[in-house]
């Protein structure tokens, strides 16, 4: 079963307003969450790199206004696209790593801002 | 600039046949390197790895060769099932003990019954 829940896997907005997407790890303590954005036909790009109780470490070229992270405790993590556009459209997919634990992928979320 | 590359988008090949997917890398700071696997509207699944001390890991049905100094890993699958269809990522992480992965593009492969 998945060790990385992502919520939710779709989700439609209107241009302007907020999203909020959660990422949990399910039996496991995660002391590290990544944040990905795949276009179709691309590679996954990192976004963001997510430390429990600290802020997150953002990639280069990666708004850190628009794409507020937070990772409160150590079994989630949650990215917010704020103030959203077509542009932003895509699917975000996060990634968890525990002290005992290998890295494990959530299932992703399909963004669509209309 | 991509330092993790798959040059081929897709690939087909027979049920019974080996399946070979291709990986190059630019960065000699990448001492390990993945394969994951990923279904559609799904998120990627670890497949095998590789340390960059080793030229060759095999578990089970897959395995993945990694030459160094030509900076170039493949993974092969033998014999390919067409539950083996998905695209297939390869992954390198720099020395230094972080977690953080650079991704190819990925490569579909498709196995025909």
């Amino acid at each position: 079963g998945a060790v990385v829940s992502q919520h939710p896997s779709r989700v439609i907005c209107k241009s302007g307003t907020s999203v909020k997407i959660e990422c949990r790890s399910l039996d496991f303590q995660a002391t590290t969450m990544f944040w990905y954005r795949q276009f179709p036909k691309q590679s996954l790009m990192l976004m963001a790199t997510s430390n429990e109780g600290s802020k997150a470490t953002y990639e280069q070229g990666v708004e850190k206004d628009k794409f507020l992270i937070n990772h409160a405790s150590l079994t989630l993590s949650t990215l917010t696209v704020t103030s959203a556009h077509p542009e932003d459209s895509s699917f975000y997919i996060c990634s968890a790593i525990g002290r005992n634990s290998p890295l494990h992928f959530g299932n992703g979320t399909r963004l669509t801002v209309t | 600039d991509q330092q993790v590359k798959q040059n081929s988008p897709s690939l087909s090949v027979q049920e019974g046949r080996i399946s070979i997917l291709n990986c190059d890398y630019t960065n000699s700071m990448f001492d390990y390197f993945l394969w994951y696997k990923k279904y559609p509207a799904e998120g990627p699944t670890f497949l095998i790895s590789i340390s960059s001390i080793k030229d060759k890991n095999e578990d089970g049905r897959f395995t993945v060769f990694l030459n160094k100094s030509a900076k170039h890993l493949s993974l092969h699958i033998v014999p390919s099932q067409p539950g083996d269809s998905a695209v297939y990522f390869c992954a390198a992480r720099e020395q230094g003990g972080s977690e953080k992965l650079v991704f190819g593009k990925g490569t579909k492969l498709t196995v025909n019954p």
